[in-house]
């Protein structure tokens, strides 16, 4: 029982190319989200998915897109990547949404873009 | 703003000395919170929630709705214990519900 696995672990890009991370959860969860993480400013989320076919906007949405054309699978995309979206990238999953607080996160992905 | 502060970047313990890691919280309603750790090279995983007045590895989170605050405590730290840990509050938008996270304390307990 894997949990929930991120593919890369690192990636490093110049600016202007693309990218997508790959969030896969084994739990049979219907959420997920992708948050990123930045020194001194916490987990910020990007854009979540309450179940297969749907997805939606969090905080800091602008330049990334997302899909969840299956329910095990949450893909996070870079169109045109900018030294701004350096981060470490996190995806979560839950059963029931936010109203546990529970969320699983996955291992993180470093992505520095120069 | 629904919101949760960590006003605390960084501390930093001796080992068996008390730790406190502060969290406050701005909200109109009544707040569910929570408590986030991550360990070196490890996932991030839920400590603790408010709601179940439960102690996890020896550490406490008392709500104080006067004070607004949701301090994390532990009468003697240990080695073990540091880690980043994160406040985290479900806000409620008119899109729904969603888990907002503090800047995150970064503790360190020294031998």
């Amino acid at each position: 029982n894997a949990g929930v696995t991120q593919t890369p672990k690192f990636r490093v890009l110049k600016t202007g190319q693309s990218m997508t991370l790959l969030c896969a959860q084994d739990m049979n969860h219907e959420y997920m989200y992708w948050y990123r993480q930045d020194p001194g400013m916490g987990l910020r989320l990007i854009h979540y998915s309450v179940g297969e076919g749907t997805t939606a906007k969090g905080e800091v949405p602008d330049g990334y897109n997302v899909s969840r054309l299956k329910k095990q699978n949450f893909l996070l995309g870079l169109e045109s990547a900018a030294p701004s979206q350096t981060s470490v990238y996190f995806c979560a999953s839950s059963y029931a949404g936010w109203e546990t607080g529970e969320l699983f996160f996955g291992e993180g992905s470093r992505l520095t873009v120069l | 703003a629904q919101r949760v502060t960590q006003p605390e970047k960084l501390l930093s313990v001796f080992k068996g000395a008390p730790v406190e890691l502060k969290c406050n919280y701005s909200y109109s309603g009544s707040p569910e919170l929570f408590w986030y750790v991550q360990y070196s090279r490890q996932r991030l995983q839920l400590l603790l929630r408010h709601i179940s007045r439960e102690s996890i590895k020896g550490f406490t989170a008392d709500l104080n709705k006067g004070e607004t605050s949701f301090h994390l405590k532990k009468p003697f730290a240990q080695e073990e214990d540091s880690a980043m840990y994160y406040c985290a509050l479900i806000r409620e938008e008119t899109s729904g519900s969603r888990l907002t996270f503090g800047e995150g304390t970064q503790l360190t307990v020294n031998p």
